[in-house]
């Protein structure tokens, strides 16, 4: 069974940083190109990034309103991906989820639970 | 990029069949096959339901249905039942290598 565990969210401070996790099992995630999504409350699910494998070259892609200040990474040893979020804004205040990219366009097969990041003053 | 265009609510009584649009441009929706559906129910994870416009993930119903013409993709539900009321929201590779979100669809089931 794949199974995508976020965590590491919290309340934060604007300008400060959190660095999320998400720990995978089930498949095998040195293969695999996987997203962060997020959804700020009552509002629309908006995507975050990606990170292609290693052996699709490790780049990474970001949408506009975080290219920048966030970072994708992955730790292949340990089956967890990451996401670094410097000069959080309060508009990044949202549940953050991991996704595993099944196609390489986008095909969301797997999520994660989310976790909650809060950016307020 | 900017998100698909996605009725902000549609209804439905049980038995019906419903369907839920999602209009982007040539960039996006009109111009790949890579447009997948996922449904969220309230505090929970979306959850796939069609990708590759039409193809159903094992373990969905095939009450789920999924269309695309020109620049504006469908899904559609038949035989609605009550646990269909959720979100359902659309997405699309884009010419940019991103993917846009539309902006949610909230379902009703009478």
């Amino acid at each position: 069974e794949v199974q995508l565990v976020d965590s590491g969210g919290g309340l934060i401070k604007p300008g400060e940083s959190l660095r999320l996790s998400c720990a995978v099992s089930g498949l095998t995630f040195s293969d695999a190109w996987m997203c962060w999504v997020r959804q700020a409350p009552g509002k629309g699910l908006e995507w975050v990034g990606r990170i292609k494998s290693k052996g699709s070259g490790g780049t990474t892609d970001y949408a506009a309103p975080v290219k920048g200040r966030f970072t994708i990474s992955r730790d292949d040893s340990k089956n967890t991906l990451y996401l670094q979020m410097n000069g959080l804004k309060t508009e990044d205040t949202a549940v953050y989820y991991c996704t595993h990219d099944s196609s390489g366009y986008y095909s969301f097969h797997y999520w994660g639970q989310g976790t909650l990041v809060t950016v307020s003053s | 990029q900017s998100a698909l265009t996605q009725p902000a609510s549609v209804s439905g009584s049980p038995g019906q069949s419903i369907t839920i649009s999602c209009t982007g441009t040539s960039s996006d929706v009109g111009g790949y096959n890579y447009v997948s559906w996922y449904q969220q129910l309230p505090q929970k994870a979306p959850k796939l339901m069609i990708y590759e416009v039409s193809n159903r993930p094992s373990g969905v119903s095939n009450r789920f249905s999924g269309s695309k013409s020109g620049n504006t993709a469908s899904l559609t539900i038949s035989g609605l039942q009550a646990e269909d009321e959720a979100d359902y929201y659309c997405t699309s590779y884009t010419s940019s290598n991103t993917v846009v979100f539309g902006g949610g669809t909230k379902l009703t089931v009478l």
